[in-house]
């Protein structure tokens, strides 16, 4: 079974600038969640969708952030405009379904460097 | 969201057992238990979930206690690949069943 693709695996970009990543979940998988894991903490949760809709996005910095999951499979999540505060890695995952006895699978994430 | 505290890191031997604690003393009877793990350079991995009884997997084992507020993550013979820092965390359908990730336990283990 194949498991959840990212792309791309690093980007280097200057302050100001947009950035887009792209996740692929594994297939038949309803849940997916996006993650901001900043060096040495534990990933934080931007925003969660079950098939397309959004079912939370509380931590999601809305002024810069945005994601969107088109006819519930991929998804891509944008910043615009970037700042030296969102380098870090953005780990994609998906689930079953929404239940507290799925695990989520993730994927390898997307390191940023914001210069 | 009920909280979970982890020794911040363990240090094991390769080919022992390695006994990883996690107090919740907060949690709610509809509270999941879960382990995932973050080897070096990697995205999370899941280990072992559980609600209220012990359980097995091919990976690991959770023990629960009798009144929930603490559990332990079991490796039956540690190895190299073990290596990593291990998170127990708690996730139920009021909050969506997301997983709110702490600082987790490094595990290192020697050789």
């Amino acid at each position: 079974e194949a498991g959840v693709a990212q792309s791309p695996r690093y980007k280097i970009i200057e302050k100001r600038q947009s950035v887009a990543f792209w996740c692929n979940p594994i297939s038949g998988h309803a849940t997916l969640y996006w993650y901001q894991q900043i060096l040495g903490q534990g990933p934080k949760l931007l925003i969660q969708f079950q098939n397309n809709g959004v079912v939370d996005d509380s931590q999601l910095p809305k002024d810069r952030f945005s994601a969107e999951r088109l006819k519930g499979v991929d998804s891509t999540l944008k910043i615009q405009p970037a700042k030296l505060e969102d380098s870090a890695v953005y780990l994609c995952a998906s689930s079953l379904e929404l239940a507290g006895g799925n695990e989520q699978y993730f994927g390898p994430g997307t390191r940023l460097t914001v210069t | 969201d009920a909280k979970t505290t982890q020794p911040n890191s363990m240090e094991s031997n390769e080919e022992e057992p390695v006994h990883l604690p996690c107090n919740h003393s907060t949690i709610s009877g509809t509270d999941y238990i879960h382990w995932y793990r973050q080897l070096p350079s990697q995205g999370p991995e899941y280990v072992i979930h559980g609600l209220t009884s012990n359980v097995n997997n091919r990976m690991a084992s959770l023990a629960i206690a009798e009144d929930r507020k603490s559990s332990t993550l079991i490796l039956h013979r540690a190895t190299l690949r073990d290596a990593a820092v291990y998170y127990c965390i708690l996730n139920s359908g009021g909050s969506n069943y997301k997983l709110t990730f702490g600082k987790g336990t490094l595990l290192t283990v020697n050789p």
